[in-house]
């Protein structure tokens, strides 16, 4: 079965230090990948998805960046945080292979909140 | 835009049945109804989904009327546990879930 892994699950760090949340799957290949965050009382935003190694869109420009270096790894950063960064980010990825009339599910991994102080 | 209305939150009581409605009135074809719910402080959990087809899981039931513009999503027997944020989602097979604000369903005893 598919398996999502974050870390840190929980992390507080200073205005102007840098970044970088990890995930990473287990159980697929290829998979699209996708970062949200949800800030204090906020819905959920997406942030980046990657549909491959190396190959990042970004939905919102921001402080933060995305990176894909390997096919199931999918990293979140920053180069100096602001305090408007902080918020719960979760990483999505599909299970199964999209086709047309099957319809696939995304799943959320467990999230990783990160608090700017 | 937001392709789906809800309403912004609904009351029910335990061991009751909860339906929680959708709009969508502009959906595509190829286009899917997904379900999830968010409880505080965890991330987003699928439900159910389907294209034009009732369906059920041991979760609930996704009613689909005939024309797909709008849902019901059916939780047989509400428990606490079930108290959290809905979201009805549309969009294709294995493209991105765009979050809208959601139902938030309360539960109680």
């Amino acid at each position: 079965s598919q398996t999502i892994h974050q870390w840190p699950a929980t992390l507080v760090q200073p205005v102007g230090s840098p970044l970088s949340l990890e995930c990473t799957v287990e159980g697929t290949s290829n998979p699209n990948l996708y970062w949200y965050r949800q800030a204090a009382g906020r819905g959920l935003q997406l942030l980046f998805y990657s549909v491959g190694i190396g190959q990042i869109s970004s939905e919102v420009p921001q402080n933060l960046s995305a990176s894909r270096p390997q096919d199931r790894q999918f990293i979140l950063s920053s180069k100096k945080l602001l305090l408007s960064d902080s918020g719960f980010y979760l990483c999505a990825c599909p299970v199964g292979q999209a086709s047309w009339g099957s319809g696939n599910t995304i799943y959320f991994g467990e999230g990783s909140w990160l608090t700017v102080v | 835009d937001a392709k789906t209305t809800q309403p912004p939150s609904m009351d029910c009581a335990e061991g009751r049945a909860a339906n929680l409605p959708c709009n969508h009135s502009t959906i595509s074809g190829n286009e899917y109804v997904y379900w999830y719910r968010q409880i505080h402080s965890q991330g987003p959990q699928y439900i159910i989904h389907g294209l034009k087809n009732n369906e059920t899981n041991e979760m609930a039931s996704l009613i689909i009327t005939e024309d797909r513009k709008s849902s019901t999503l059916i939780l047989p027997h509400a428990t606490l546990r079930d108290t959290a944020v809905y979201y009805c989602i549309v969009t294709q097979a294995g493209t991105a879930l765009i979050f809208g604000k959601g139902t938030t369903l309360s539960v109680s005893s």
